[in-house]
C-alpha cells in the first residue's frame, strides 16, 4: 500500500514555462502537507507548507484538495535553478514511526 | 544556527565492519529520524525516536541499531556492514509529527559505501 505517490518524471520543461505536478496520499487522517526540494546529492529542504486555503510564495503555488486527497505544486516562469527533485511530505495525526511519510519525488529538469 | 549535524559525511567500510553514524540537532526538537535513500526508492525510514529513551522501528530496520542518547543526539549503528547497506543516510528532526505546520529538518547526509 503506497501512502504517498508521485509521478517520478523526469519532467523536461523549457525555461520560462509553467509546470505543475501532483502528489496523492491515501491516509485520510493526514494532517500536514509539505513540498520539499532536493538537489542532486544534497539533503531535502523545505520548499513550502501546503495549507487548506492554498498558498503562494513568489513563483510557487501549492494547493491541497482534501476531498480528492492530493496536493499540487505549480511553478511559474521556471528557472534553470528550479531543476531538482520535489518531494511530497505528509504527516499524520497519530505521529509515531510513520508520522512523516515521503513520496519518492518528482524529478524536474528545466532546459535552456 | 547549525540545525542538524551529521558525521561523517563520507565513509567506506569493508563487509563485516561496524560503525556509528552520529546526528545532533540544536532546535530542541522532540522527534528524530534516520532515513536511507537509494536510487529509485525514495527516502525510507530506518528508525524513529519520539523522545529521549524511546525508539521505534521504521520500514527498513534490519541490520541497524539506534540510540537516543539525549534530546539532541540520535545515533545509528551498523553492527556488521553489508553491501546492501551502501546508501545515503539522512538524519532529520522535527516537532512531534501531526502538529499543524511542523516540518522536518535534515542533516547533510552520510554517503556510505560497503565493499
Amino acid at each position: 500500500r503506497k501512502e504517498v505517490e508521485q509521478d517520478p518524471g523526469p519532467f523536461n520543461v523549457p525555461e520560462g514555462a509553467t509546470v505543475a505536478f501532483n502528489c496523492t496520499y491515501s491516509n485520510s487522517a493526514s494532517q500536514s502537507f509539505f513540498w520539499y526540494r532536493q538537489d542532486c546529492r544534497k539533503e531535502p529542504k523545505l520548499l513550502m507548507s501546503v495549507y487548506s486555503s492554498g498558498n503562494e510564495d513568489g513563483r510557487f503555488t501549492a494547493q491541497l484538495n482534501r476531498a480528492s486527497q492530493y496536493i499540487s505544486l505549480l511553478i511559474r516562469d521556471s528557472k534553470l535553478s528550479d531543476s531538482a527533485t520535489y518531494l511530497c511530505v505528509v504527516t499524520h495525526l497519530q505521529g509515531g514511526a510513520d508520522g512523516l511519510t515521503f513520496g519518492k519525488g518528482t524529478h524536474l529538469i528545466i532546459q535552456p | 544556527n547549525a540545525g542538524v549535524t551529521q558525521t561523517p559525511k563520507f565513509q567506506v567500510l569493508k563487509t563485516g565492519q561496524s560503525m556509528t553514524l552520529q546526528c545532533a540537532q540544536d532546535m530542541n526538537h522532540n522527534s528524530m529520524y534516520w532515513y536511507r535513500q537509494d536510487p529509485g526508492m525514495g527516502l525510507r525510514l530506518i528508525y524513529y525516536s519520539a523522545s529521549e529513551g524511546t525508539t521505534d522501528k521504521g520500514e527498513v530496520p534490519n541490520g541497524y541499531n539506534v540510540s537516543r542518547l539525549n534530546k539532541r543526539e540520535f545515533s545509528l549503528r551498523l553492527e556488521s556492514a553489508a553491501p546492501s547497506q551502501t546508501s545515503v543516510y539522512f538524519c532529520a528532526s522535527s516537532e512531534n509529527p501531526g502538529w499543524f505546520g511542523t516540518e522536518a529538518f535534515f542533516g547533510q547526509g552520510t554517503r556510505l559505501t560497503v565493499v
